[in-house]
């Protein structure tokens, strides 16, 4: 069945860093592919997304490319801030559907 | 209005208590689902709704009984609750149409302890 992978957290990373949270998917069509966020104690927000092969999502200084040949979605930002701490999630949606594929999330922390 | 609100915000119950959850969107959207979110996991998928119909039931507990009153709201009733249905319980939406490859917009989520 289709599913995601992501890296297993937590993350931690000094203020100004780069970041990458690796996301790969199987998946049996063409999905689109998304980040969510989730800070301490709220609900999910989508952070970035993608519907088809080499398009590139950006938001807030986060940016993630669709590749279908090595069936990734990686999440990249260049300089993280303390106000990134939070969980990041990958997931998959397939356009025979409305259900959502989950990863099982990254924690990612950044000290000052 | 991007919003998806849901009240209450917290929730503390007890394992007699009758409660129930509510979730309203005015974006137009036609799919509302629940999810249910233990800590460091990812959402699980309770129910969807389609058109005011409930489309997908993922072998929930009858304790938990959804109910969409019109285009607007999403109701999760809540009955002789156990303490590991502890959890953050997500509301989310999104369009239906010709395309389906759109997000789906969460609310904040109520925070539910079963004492």
């Amino acid at each position: 069945g289709d599913s995601v992978t992501q890296m297993e957290g937590p993350v931690t990373l000094s203020e100004e860093a780069c970041l990458t949270i690796n996301c790969t998917y199987t998946a049996t069509g063409y999905p689109s592919l998304f980040w969510y966020v989730q800070y301490p104690g709220e609900g999910l927000q989508l952070l970035l997304k993608a519907t088809k092969a080499d398009d590139k999502g950006s938001n807030k200084g986060f940016e993630a490319t669709y590749r279908k040949e090595t069936t990734s979605f990686h999440l990249e930002k260049g300089s993280v801030q303390v106000s990134d701490s939070a969980v990041y999630f990958c997931a998959l949606l397939m356009d025979s559907n409305y259900q959502l594929i989950w990863g099982a999330g990254t924690k990612l922390i950044i000290k000052p | 209005d991007t919003e998806v609100t849901q009240t209450p915000k917290h929730l503390v119950m007890g394992m007699t208590n009758k409660k129930s959850l509510k979730c309203e969107q005015h974006m137009g959207h036609r799919a509302m689902y629940w999810y249910k979110q233990k800590a460091k996991k990812p959402p699980e998928l309770m129910f969807v709704y389609s058109y005011e119909k409930l489309s997908i039931n993922e072998s929930v507990p009858s304790r938990f009984s959804p109910e969409c009153p019109n285009s607007s709201l999403l109701n999760l009733h809540l009955h002789a609750l156990q303490p590991e249905d502890s959890a953050l319980y997500l509301c989310a939406s999104s369009p239906l149409g010709h395309t389906l490859n759109t997000e789906a917009f969460f609310g904040q989520g109520t925070r539910l302890t079963v004492v």
